[in-house]
């Protein structure tokens, strides 16, 4: 099955700077990478997603970039805020499975 | 964008106790739905899929007749955690897949139970 990786588990960043979340997957029919937004004891949001035929894509201040090469996606968060603060899941859909593979999540703590 | 929403948010029951939980797509239909469990600070851990009008697929290591799910409509599924005990004490989230015609059909997440076994 599918192997998401994700790093670093945690991300302490300055107001103002740029955050960066790293993914590998193992699987390389894997054609759809989304991110999730996870707020303490609230529901995983959906940020940014990218499918295998594109190689970047971007929404104000996020954009997530995929190298189906390498097997490796990122997520990009510029100009960050204190409301950016929160656990950032990455994930892959193996294509044929039916199931998101999820990495263990990413920690980012903006600071003010 | 697409809804799902769950109940209860949030349920304590004593031991032994069977607990239900609602999962349902509001505005969209979904012959497929999920059911994660997330421990404090992990990521989310993959129970069950559901599909609508047959038998729920369970991934590896999850009981069947613990964790029984009903998917009866396009709209609902239901996890019932059945004589539960403190150790399934867990952050139980439900998602369902918009069928967006392409491959990787989004998933939309419910906003979760808190469930907490005396």
């Amino acid at each position: 099955g599918e192997n998401v990786e994700q790093h670093p588990s945690t991300l302490s960043v300055q107001e103002g700077d740029s955050a960066v979340i790293k993914c590998t997957y193992s699987d390389s029919a894997s054609n759809y990478f989304p991110w999730y937004k996870q707020e303490l004891g609230k529901r995983p949001q959906l940020i940014i997603d990218i499918r295998s035929n594109v190689g970047e894509k971007k929404d104000q201040r996020i954009a997530v970039t995929l190298n189906k090469t390498a097997k490796h996606f990122s997520l990009h968060i510029t100009e960050t805020q204190p409301e950016d603060s929160a656990v950032y899941f990455c994930a892959a859909f193996p294509g044929d499975d039916y199931k998101l593979s999820f990495g263990a999540g990413t920690t980012v703590t903006v600071r003010a | 964008g697409a809804v799902v929403s769950q109940h209860p948010s949030r349920v304590i029951c004593k031991s032994g106790t069977s607990v239900k939980i609602e999962c349902r797509s509001l505005d969209f239909q979904a012959t497929t739905m999920f059911w994660y469990r997330q421990f404090p600070k992990q990521s989310l851990m993959l129970m069950a899929t559901s599909n609508e009008g047959s038998k729920a697929t369970y991934e590896q290591g999850v009981e069947k007749d613990k964790f029984l799910i009903n998917h009866a409509s396009l709209t609902l599924s239901t996890l019932t955690v059945t004589s539960a005990h403190p150790e399934d004490s867990s952050f139980y989230i439900c998602s369902a897949r918009e069928l967006a015609g392409g491959p990787g059909d989004t998933q939309y997440f419910g906003p979760g139970t808190r469930l907490t076994v005396l």
